[in-house]
């Protein structure tokens, strides 16, 4: 039963360019949730989604960021013109959701993003 | 309010000790506290969890302390090996899915 997937692991980008950063959670899991961390830190949540839906989006930044889980093929995350304080490692968790949201969250490896 | 402040940031124990890390909450409104592992370039995985209405989980050799009065838990590492060096970090979240993290523990074990 293979885990949450995230790709790719690393990616540079130069400042103004779009990341796209990819999730699949684990099979039959329905909710998915994106955190960022800054060296030497702890994750911050940044956005909850299920299928088509976004459900809280409160730790997203105003601007550039944006995030979609469609009904086929894995959620996104995007950054738009990014810049060097984007710059972080990116987790994916997901949870089952069988009754709502399960506190039990599982994390992928992350994506590393590094703007130059 | 929704702060969870861990310490120590980072702690070396020989081989065979006891690993103590602590967390201080102030939302007494919080009613999961999970405890997470993270080696270098993985995500975190989770170790051990607790709810307010018990006092003690043990999982092995890993047990979590939950001090409510005192806004406090903390996670207790016996016989402690090199194969447990890594980051721990715990967290915490009220009835709600947005996990509100500590700053991480760097734990070393020399052998």
């Amino acid at each position: 039963n293979a885990g949450v997937m995230q790709n790719p692991r690393h990616l540079v980008r130069r400042r103004g360019q779009e990341a796209r950063l990819r999730c699949s959670p684990m099979k039959g899991h329905s909710h998915v949730y994106w955190y960022r961390q800054l060296p030497e830190e702890g994750l911050k949540f940044m956005v909850y989604l299920q299928k088509e839906n976004i459900i809280d989006e409160s730790g997203m930044p105003k601007e550039r960021f944006s995030a979609e889980f469609p009904k086929e093929g894995p959620s996104i995350l995007r950054i738009q013109q990014v810049v060097r304080g984007d710059s972080a490692a990116y987790f994916c968790a997901s949870s089952p959701g069988l009754a709502g949201p399960s506190y039990e969250q599982y994390f992928g490896p992350g994506t590393r993003l590094t703007v130059t | 309010q929704q702060q969870v402040k861990q310490s120590p940031q980072s702690l070396i124990v020989q081989k065979g000790g006891i690993s103590i890390i602590n967390c201080a909450y102030e939302n007494t409104a919080f009613d999961y506290f999970p405890w997470y592992q993270q080696f270098p370039g993985k995500g975190p995985a989770l170790l051990i969890a607790i709810r307010p209405d018990v006092s003690e989980k043990k999982e092995g050799r890993f047990t979590i302390s939950f001090n409510k009065s005192a806004k406090q838990f903390s996670l207790h590492i016996m016989d402690s090996q090199p194969g447990d060096s890594a980051t721990y970090f715990c967290a915490a979240s009220k009835g709600h899915y947005q996990l509100i993290w500590g700053a991480g523990t760097k734990l070393i074990i020399k052998p």
